[in-house]
C-alpha cells in the first residue's frame, strides 16, 4: 500500500501567519493528493483535492501544490479558526491511505 | 444538502460483532457517481479507511481487516452498513461513515459514533 509522511507532526504558529505543511508519498500519486481539516470532537472536512482544487465554500486562503511524491499544503495567512489537525490521503490507489497528520497550534 | 449520520451500538464485547449504520439523506445511495465509505480513528490517534461499498454491491476493503469486514446497503432505506467481526479493544475508535466520490476523496463525512470494546 501508498504510505504518507506528514512534516511537521505539529507546530505553533500565529494569526496571519503563512504556515506550509508537505505530505510525502512512498511512490508517485500523480494528483491524486487529498487535504482534509479536522477540529477538535468533529468529523473531517474536505479542504483540497487532486492536489490543488479547492473545495467549494473552502476559504481562498488554502491552497494544495504538488505532484508525484511531494504535496504542499499552505495557508497563506491563519485565521483563529484554521487551529486544527490537517490530514493528507492518497487517492491514486483505490485503497485510500492517510498520513499521520499536522497539528496546527496557537503559539 | 448532503448529510450522513451514523447509528449503531457504541459498547461490544470483545469478540463479538460492531455492527453500524450509516443513514444518508439529501442524496441517494443508488446515485452512480457515488461509493459509500467508512473510516475509524482511535482516540487522539489518526485516520484509518476501513472500505467502501458501490451500489452494483461491489466492495473493497482495507487489507489489514479485509478478514472481519463486511459492508451491505440498503437502498429503500438509504442506508449502508459496517459489520466487523472478532473484536477486540484495539477496535475501540470513532467510526465514520462519508460519501466517496469515484474513488478519489470523501466528502461529506457523518459526526463519527464511538465504539468502545469492552467486557
Amino acid at each position: 500500500d501508498i504510505q504518507l509522511t506528514q512534516s511537521p507532526s505539529s507546530l505553533s504558529a500565529s494569526v496571519g501567519d503563512r504556515v506550509t505543511i508537505t505530505c510525502r508519498a512512498s511512490q508517485s500519486i500523480s494528483s491524486g493528493l487529498n487535504w482534509y481539516q479536522q477540529k477538535t470532537g468533529n468529523a473531517p472536512k474536505l479542504l483540497i483535492y487532486s492536489s490543488s482544487a479547492l473545495q467549494s465554500g473552502v476559504p481562498s486562503r488554502f491552497r494544495g501544490v504538488g505532484s508525484g511524491t511531494e504535496f504542499t499544503l499552505i495557508i497563506t495567512s491563519l485565521q483563529p479558526e484554521d487551529f486544527a489537525t490537517y490530514y493528507c490521503q492518497q487517492s491514486f490507489s483505490p485503497l485510500f491511505t492517510f498520513g499521520p497528520g499536522t497539528k496546527v497550534e496557537l503559539k | 444538502q448532503v448529510h450522513l449520520q451514523e447509528s449503531g451500538l457504541g459498547l461490544v464485547k470483545p469478540s463479538q460483532t460492531l455492527s453500524l449504520t450509516c443513514t444518508v439523506s439529501g442524496d441517494s445511495i443508488s446515485n452512480g457517481n457515488f461509493y459509500w465509505s467508512w473510516v475509524r480513528q482511535p482516540a487522539g490517534k489518526g485516520l484509518e479507511w476501513i472500505g467502501r461499498i458501490f451500489i452494483a454491491g461491489s466492495t473493497l476493503y482495507n487489507p489489514s481487516l479485509k478478514s472481519r469486514v463486511s459492508m451491505s446497503l440498503d437502498t429503500s432505506k438509504n442506508q449502508f452498513y459496517l459489520k466487523m467481526t472478532s473484536v477486540t479493544a484495539a477496535d475501540t475508535a470513532v467510526y465514520y461513515c462519508a460519501r466517496d466520490r469515484e474513488q478519489v476523496f470523501l466528502d461529506p463525512w457523518g459526526q463519527g459514533a464511538l465504539v468502545t470494546v469492552s467486557a
